[in-house]
């Protein structure tokens, strides 16, 4: 069992349509990540959170440190938001490493 | 503008030979990483390196080969003890501080190594 999973592995929806993917872990954590891969391959951070809540746009990610359990939000979808959505789990052991999950693919169709 | 950079984007090798990838970033950032990625799987750990002239090895370091005399380059050899080094390869750098996981991460764009 990967100590990172994220589901669904692949989601189509419509322009317009609030997406919701989910993560979670299985380990302590000293931080959560979402990030996006593009079509082309680039990696670009979108949020880093340890509680709570964080807002950017229409990208909301939200996580529950009792539950063990983040899900990131996107609201009026729109197809440039296709892309892979990436979870990833700061271990808090001090070596650098970050768990990854295996990420979320996302069509959006117009 | 501040960033990293990853050269060449696509590689192409024949079985036995060794490459670099070459990975620079101009944002002063004190620890660096390369990463493996293989279809519908995670980003794999292959080599990080904390500070210069200093690394460890990551998850998948067998067959690889890194480097660290500046702090701005951090360059990635995949030799031919590598047995399966077809992958999408992406280097990143952040921040050092604790090493805990709470650094932004930022990638380069990538190299696409396909050995033939």
């Amino acid at each position: 069992k990967n100590e990172v999973e994220q589901s669904p592995q692949n989601l189509t929806a419509q322009e317009g349509e609030f997406i919701t993917i989910n993560c979670s872990y299985s380990v302590g954590i000293s931080a959560l990540h979402w990030l996006q891969q593009h079509p082309g391959g680039g990696i670009v951070s979108l949020f880093m959170l340890s509680s709570g809540k964080k807002k950017h746009g229409r990208l909301i990610a939200t996580i529950n440190i009792q539950e063990k359990h983040s899900s990131l939000h996107i609201t009026a979808s729109h197809p440039r938001d296709s892309a892979v959505y990436i979870c990833a789990a700061g271990s808090g052991d001090s070596n650098y490493q970050l768990i990854w999950g295996a990420g979320t693919k996302l069509i959006i169709k117009p | 503008d501040g960033g990293i950079t990853q050269s060449p984007k696509y590689l192409f090798r024949k079985e036995g030979q060794n490459v670099t990838l070459s990975c620079e970033q101009n944002l002063n950032h004190d620890a660096m990483y390369w990463y493996r990625q293989d279809p519908g799987q995670g980003l794999r750990l292959i080599y990080y390196s904390q500070i210069v002239n200093d690394f460890q090895k990551g998850d998948i370091a067998e067959g690889y080969s890194v480097s660290r005399e500046k702090k701005e380059s951090f360059p990635l050899t995949v030799t031919s003890a590598q047995k399966n080094p077809t992958a999408f390869y992406l280097c990143a750098s952040s921040i050092d501080n604790s090493g805990r996981g709470t650094d932004t991460q930022y990638f380069g764009p990538g190299t696409r190594l396909t050995v033939l």
